[in-house]
């Protein structure tokens, strides 16, 4: 069982750039989300998804898009990277009934 | 707007009892959460409060007052591995809102 599925594990760009961060889960899990984790902070909603179809912008959606391809898969897209997205990037999922969220392993980027 | 608050640091002895604690003003709430986070890794979770009370998971006991928008993590003879975050979520309309964490410091 992978549980959540991240890639890739380090990125490095350069400023301009444009990359999609992919993530995959496999436990039927209706909702799912895009964080960002700066140095000594707490997790920043980026975009949620509460249902396959869906996508809503969380605290700091700025600079980035999402798609919820399917259930098991959401991705999230810089479009123009800059230097202010250096930052850890983790996808999680959970089921709308349950309590506890899984997250990937998380992705480190940075924007040069 | 939401926030959750909660101490930075906590520092405590091996073998002794931390409590850290949490409030929050959300939108909407469906549950507190507990998570840790050990330095380059993932959150993992802990422990989860729907309703007022305590519930208790081996070393690991958590806490709410809904009517105070207040919860707390006690942690329990306390170990080195214990060395990490933690963070206190909460459920808010589909949305999982944190604290910024609360790193715990354990010596010897």
């Amino acid at each position: 069982n992978a549980g959540v599925t991240q890639t890739p594990k380090f990125q490095v760009l350069k400023t301009g750039q444009s990359m999609t961060l992919q993530c995959a889960q496999d436990m039927n899990h209706n909702s799912m989300y895009w964080y960002r984790q700066d140095p000594g902070m707490g997790l920043r909603l980026i975009y949620y998804s509460a249902s396959e179809g869906t996508t809503d912008k969380g605290e700091v959606p700025n600079g980035y898009n999402v798609s919820r391809l399917n259930k098991r898969e959401f991705s999230l897209r810089l479009e123009s990277a800059a230097p202010s997205q250096t930052s850890v990037y983790f996808c999680a999922s959970k089921d709308r009934l349950n309590t506890e969220a899984f997250f990937g392993q998380g992705t480190r980027l940075t924007v040069v | 707007g939401q926030s959750l608050e909660q101490p930075s640091e906590v520092t405590a002895v091996e073998g002794a009892i931390v409590q850290i604690n949490c409030t929050y003003q959300t939108s909407g709430f469906y549950g507190l959460s507990w998570y840790q986070q050990h330095d380059g890794g993932a959150p993992t979770f802990l422990s989860y409060n729907a309703l007022d009370g305590l519930e208790e998971t081996g070393r690991f006991s958590s806490f709410l007052s809904r009517s105070d928008s207040y919860g707390y993590l006690l942690l329990q003879e306390l170990q080195m591995k214990d060395s990490a975050s933690y963070f206190c979520a909460v459920d808010s309309n589909y949305q999982l809102i944190w604290g910024a964490g609360t790193k715990l410091i354990i010596k010897p």
